[in-house]
């Protein structure tokens, strides 16, 4: 693993279903973020957590939910999908609850298709 | 809340001329400020980042941007396009004065490149 490793690919839900985003970095970055993508409209967070057993809401948190049990790992669940939560979602990692400086690193994705 | 504003939906160019993407964004305090690069079906890949110091930042690929505090603008450019840039260019901005630390990015320019 180097950087930040998500899980699945792709995928395709029934609505309805609950669904789990896997999230893992090896940097051992403080701060981890979920994003979805959508067309026109860029990147919206959807939630974060700036160390490890905290987590906040962003933009965009409804329909979805987050733990940061470890440093490593951050999943996103979507309880009871729906088909607005269609979208790519992507985590990012930064080294700092201050993170100007250093940037951040990206996933490459997971495109969900909700159906 | 902090935001930022990329005025063009979508640029074309002929391979070899000058690009300007634009760039306008409100925040609080001092901001970082980022570009970053998608390519078609892949991750983001930062360009260059502003924080401080020199306004005028030099990236990856011969980009560079300039930040420009009276006019809230942190414009990317490249002198000579190659067919390989296209792609969608994102501003993104921290708002490192107010206490959140996550990226909010632009709603993205597409670039498309005429050989």
């Amino acid at each position: 693993i180097a950087g930040i490793t998500q899980a699945p690919t792709s995928q395709i839900l029934a609505a309805g279903r609950r669904m789990t985003l896997r999230c893992t970095q090896d940097m051992r970055h403080n701060a981890m973020y979920w994003y979805r993508q959508d067309l026109g409209l860029g990147l919206r967070l959807i939630h974060y957590s700036n160390t490890a057993g905290t987590t906040g809401k962003g933009e965009v948190p409804d329909g979805y939910s987050v733990s940061r049990a470890n440093t490593d790992d951050f999943p996103l669940t979507l309880a009871s999908a729906v088909p607005s939560q269609t979208s790519v979602y992507f985590c990012a990692s930064s080294d700092s609850e201050t993170p100007g400086p250093y940037g951040y690193t990206f996933g490459s994705g997971t495109r969900l298709t909700v159906v | 809340a902090q935001s930022v504003t990329q005025p063009d939906i979508h640029i074309t160019v002929s391979e070899g001329a000058s690009l300007e993407l634009r760039c306008n964004y409100s925040y609080g305090a001092t901001p970082y400020l980022f570009w970053y690069v998608q390519s078609p079906g892949q991750g983001l890949q930062l360009l260059l980042k502003y924080f401080s110091g020199d306004t005028l930042v030099q990236g990856i690929k011969g980009f560079e941007a300039e930040f420009k505090r009276s006019q809230s603008s942190f414009n990317l450019r490249k002198p000579s396009v190659h067919w390989s840039d296209a792609a969608e260019y994102f501003c993104a901005v921290v708002d490192s004065g107010a206490g959140s630390y996550q990226l909010t990015f632009g709603k993205g320019t597409k670039l498309s490149v005429i050989p």
